[in-house]
């Protein structure tokens, strides 16, 4: 079983749709949850940052934690063709240091 | 400010031969990091540095992978007789470390994209 699990997609919406982008985890001591998000032939953009359970909010990018379903989540509203990408949540172990990622999924959206 | 700058941007070689990939992080980011970024695959964890310490090399794939870092600056990657299933794309981030092991985001550069014939 992989650390964490993500669907590659891709993911197809329409311009305006709300994106629900998610992984699943293994690892209950897991504790610092990111989202990356990558552009082809770019590296890997932070997107949002968080330690703790519950919804972090940063403009049209939600980011959901559940401990208890190791379950993370990233919402975008409003979605843009230049969201079109791939996200990548990556997961950390506190007081360690290797980002364990999934494999990332394809968003497309159109406009 | 400049972000993690990493170079070749491509590099394309010939199965056998040793090859040098380079990063410069973030100026004032103590710690840094490699991964490797196969076609459709997540990335994966090679190797960090963290100022003076001992890096973590536990990534690292095979012993024909090698990593240095001068100081709290340059890191270069160095893979010696280079196998097709070298072909990847190698990142480098960096972060800035308030020790005791608080954990502070990454920041990747655009990477290498290697080529093995």
């Amino acid at each position: 079983q992989k650390e964490v699990e993500q669907d590659p997609g891709p993911l197809s919406v329409p311009e305006g749709a709300i994106v629900s982008l998610n992984c699943t985890y293994s690892n209950s001591a897991f504790q610092y949850f990111m989202w990356y998000r990558q552009y082809s032939r770019k590296g890997p953009e932070l997107l949002m940052y968080t330690y703790s359970s519950g919804n972090k909010e940063d403009g049209r990018f939600t980011a959901q934690v559940d401990k208890s379903s190791k379950y993370i989540s990233l919402f975008i509203r409003d979605s843009q063709p230049s969201d079109s990408a791939t996200y990548l949540c990556a997961i950390l172990l506190s007081g360690f240091q290797k980002l364990v990622f999934g494999t990332g999924t394809r968003l497309l959206v159109s406009p | 400010g400049a972000g993690v700058s990493q170079s070749p941007s491509n590099k394309v070689t010939e199965k056998g031969k040793d090859v040098e990939l380079r990063c410069d992080p973030i100026s004032g980011h103590t710690a840094l990091y490699w991964y490797r970024q196969r076609l459709g695959q997540g990335l994966e964890f090679l190797i960090y540095f963290q100022g003076n310490s001992a890096p973590d090399k536990s990534g690292l794939p095979s012993d024909r992978f090698s990593a240095e870092r001068t100081g709290e600056s340059v890191s270069t990657l160095t893979i010696q007789r280079t196998q097709q299933e070298d072909s990847a794309v190698y990142l480098c981030a960096s972060s800035y470390s308030r020790g005791q092991g608080r954990n502070q985001p990454q920041h990747f550069g655009d990477g290498t994209r290697l080529s093995i014939l």
